[in-house]
């Protein structure tokens, strides 16, 4: 199956620091979507972006789909960002594929 | 609108007990999946379902049965659960085909003692 490696696998960020996610796949999506899955355990749609570029406040996405990878961008990061950030990937055959996720603390 | 529910939120079952953890969503979507989530491996799919009547395996079926009869509901079956089941369950739905947003319900962490 495809493969989605995300770095970092951890970052710790002071209150107002600006950061950059990494995730990488292996084939050609046509599915690709961001999540946060807060403390409580939410998981919480962030962007779905299989190509391009999108932005939501202070955060923002890019995919450039046929170098095969996506970059989640934190600018003036706030507490309420801590949280693990996941990635998903699908082919086209109905298996969105996450990667292990970047856990990121975000400290006042 | 509730979007995805899924019910209980929380269970300890004794291995070899039986259960289903339920899983409804009103949003009309068509693709509906389960997925398992355990510390530091990300969520796996389970098995998935693209409208009523047809299921399909995912990354790690073993052990879980699912059906489908409405487009609403998408139960999900631990006939002989086992300790290695213990984890945190995550039902998801999105609108028919292979594109658009996953929507998750808010899980059910099992414990299998």
């Amino acid at each position: 199956g495809i493969q989605v490696e995300q770095s970092p696998p951890d970052l710790i960020l002071q209150e107002g620091a600006n950061s950059t996610l990494r995730c990488n796949f292996s084939d050609s999506v046509n599915n690709l979507q961001w999540f946060h899955q807060n403390p409580w355990g939410q998981l919480i749609n962030l962007f779905y972006i299989p190509s391009g570029t999108k932005q939501n406040g202070r955060l923002s996405a890019t995919t450039v789909a046929t170098e095969r990878y996506s970059l989640l961008y934190i600018s003036s990061s706030q507490t309420t960002d801590s949280g693990v950030y996941f990635c998903a990937v699908e082919l086209g055959d109905y298996k969105l594929s996450f990667g292990a996720g970047t856990t990121v603390t975000v400290r006042a | 609108n509730a979007g995805v529910t899924q019910t209980p939120k929380f269970q300890v079952l004794k291995t070899g007990q039986s259960m289903t953890l339920q899983c409804a969503q009103d949003m009309n979507h068509e693709y509906m999946s389960w997925y398992r989530q355990d510390p530091g491996m990300g969520l796996r799919l389970i098995h998935y379902s693209v409208g009523a009547g047809i299921t399909d395996q995912g990354e790690v079926p073993n052990g879980y049965n699912v059906s489908r009869s409405t487009t609403e509901d998408f139960p999900l079956r631990l006939l002989l659960a086992a300790p290695s089941q213990t984890s945190v369950y995550f039902c998801a739905s999105r609108r028919q085909g292979h594109t658009g947003e996953l929507f998750f319900g808010e899980g059910s962490r099992l414990t299998v003692l």
